[in-house]
Formats: C-alpha cells, sequence, structure tokens
C-alpha cells in the first residue's frame, strides 16, 4: 500500500514570496490533516478536511494560509506572503476516519516539506 | 498538566544502553495514547496506540506502559541499537483533539 506522498521535501524562499505545498494521502482515507512542527516543538493542526469539507481550521493564520482538497483527494497548502516564523516541517497525514469518529484516531503521515524562510 | 510534555528533550547513549522516555498528558477526557518513531528525512511512524490504563505493548525491543489515571506512559528501549536513532513523539488524544509533544530526540552511539 502507497503511503502518503509529500511534495516538494524542501523548498527556500524569501520572506514575502509564496510557496506551496501538495499532498496525496492514502487512498480511501477520508480525513487530511495539515500540521506545522517549528523547530524544538510538537507537530501543531493547521487544518483538518473531511473528504472535500474543512472540520477545523481554527489554528490556520488565515490571513495568510490556505489549503483546499479538491474532490476530496489531493490537497494543496500555500503560504502567501511567508514570514520568517514560518520556518518548519509542514507534515501531511491521512486517516480513515477523523477524531470523535468513535474509534482511536490512527493517522498516517508523511515526509513532510521543510520550509526554510531568509 | 494542560499540554503534552515529553522528557527528555534529547539523550545520547552507547550501543546496547537500555533507555527510557516519559509522555506526560493531561489525565482528563482520555481517549489514546500514541508513540512514532520519526526518523531524519523519513515520515513518522506509528510505534504504538494504547487505550486502556494499565496497557503494555512491545515491539521487539521497544516496549510502552500507559497510566491515565496519573497521566504519563514511558516508552523503553532495550539494548539500544544505532538505527534506534530517531525522534520518538507521543500525541495525546481526546475525543476532540490530538495533541503532541514536542518529542525525545534519541542518538545511539556505535
Amino acid at each position: 500500500e502507497a503511503g502518503v506522498a509529500q511534495s516538494p521535501r524542501y523548498k527556500i524562499i524569501e520572506k514575502r514570496q509564496s510557496v506551496a505545498f501538495w499532498c496525496n494521502p492514502i487512498s480511501g482515507h477520508a480525513t487530511l490533516y495539515w500540521y506545522q512542527q517549528i523547530l524544538g516543538q510538537g507537530p501543531k493542526l493547521l487544518i483538518q478536511f473531511q473528504n472535500n469539507g474543512v472540520v477545523d481550521d481554527s489554528q490556520l493564520p488565515k490571513d495568510r494560509f490556505s489549503a483546499e482538497r479538491l474532490k476530496g483527494v489531493d490537497s494543496t497548502l500555500k503560504i502567501q506572503p511567508a514570514k520568517l516564523e514560518d520556518s518548519a516541517v509542514y507534515l501531511c497525514a491521512s486517516s480513515l476516519a477523523g477524531l470523535a469518529g468513535g474509534s482511536y484516531n490512527e493517522q498516517f503521515f508523511g515526509p513532510g516539506t521543510r520550509l526554510t524562510v531568509l | 498538566i494542560l499540554n503534552v510534555e515529553q522528557s527528555p528533550q534529547s539523550l545520547h547513549v552507547q550501543e546496547g544502553d537500555s533507555t527510557n522516555f516519559t509522555c506526560s498528558f493531561p489525565s482528563s477526557n482520555f481517549y489514546a495514547l500514541h508513540w512514532y518513531r520519526w526518523e531524519t528525512a523519513k515520515s513518522p511512524e506509528a510505534l504504538f496506540v494504547m487505550t486502556l490504563n494499565g496497557d503494555e505493548k512491545k515491539k521487539g525491543r521497544i516496549s510502552a506502559t500507559l497510566n491515565t489515571k496519573e497521566g504519563y506512559s514511558y516508552l523503553y528501549i532495550k539494548g539500544s541499537q544505532p538505527e534506534d536513532s530517531a525522534t520518538y513523539l507521543c500525541a495525546f488524544e481526546d475525543n476532540n483533539d490530538m495533541r503532541f509533544g514536542a518529542g525525545t530526540r534519541l542518538t545511539v552511539k556505535p
């Protein structure tokens, strides 16, 4: 079974530039998550999709971050314009069901995109 | 405890040493505790999901215990090998949320 795919793996940009990340979840997984992991901290959930609808985006900085999951499969996360503090690893994960789905939530992660903003 | 806390932050051991790390989490609204192993440049990989107080799980040389009443879980590695070098993340799941600790970074020297 293919895992969660992410691209690019690494990206270096200058502040105020734009950047986009792509995620392809495991086939059949309804729920998709984007996490931001800043060095020295745990992954923080930015947005959760159930199929193509947003379940939770309470921690997404909506003035500069946007995400979509067209057709309920692939997803893109965009930052426009980037700030220095956006330097982090951006992890995508997927699961069969979401949180509060009646059973524990087993999430499968991609390898992440390491973003450096100069 | 409101957040998920892991200790130590980093650990350096010699090959063959046994080691353990701690994950502390809120003791209310517990649903599950997840342990992940994250090697550099790879995907975080699920090690254990623990749901019941007193749970003990084992996979090869790695084992974990869970105490939901006092809000902690221990991860043990017996006879560490260089390939065990990774960051070990724990995540606390309640019925709405999954919160991660900052991880313990383990380096095993040959």
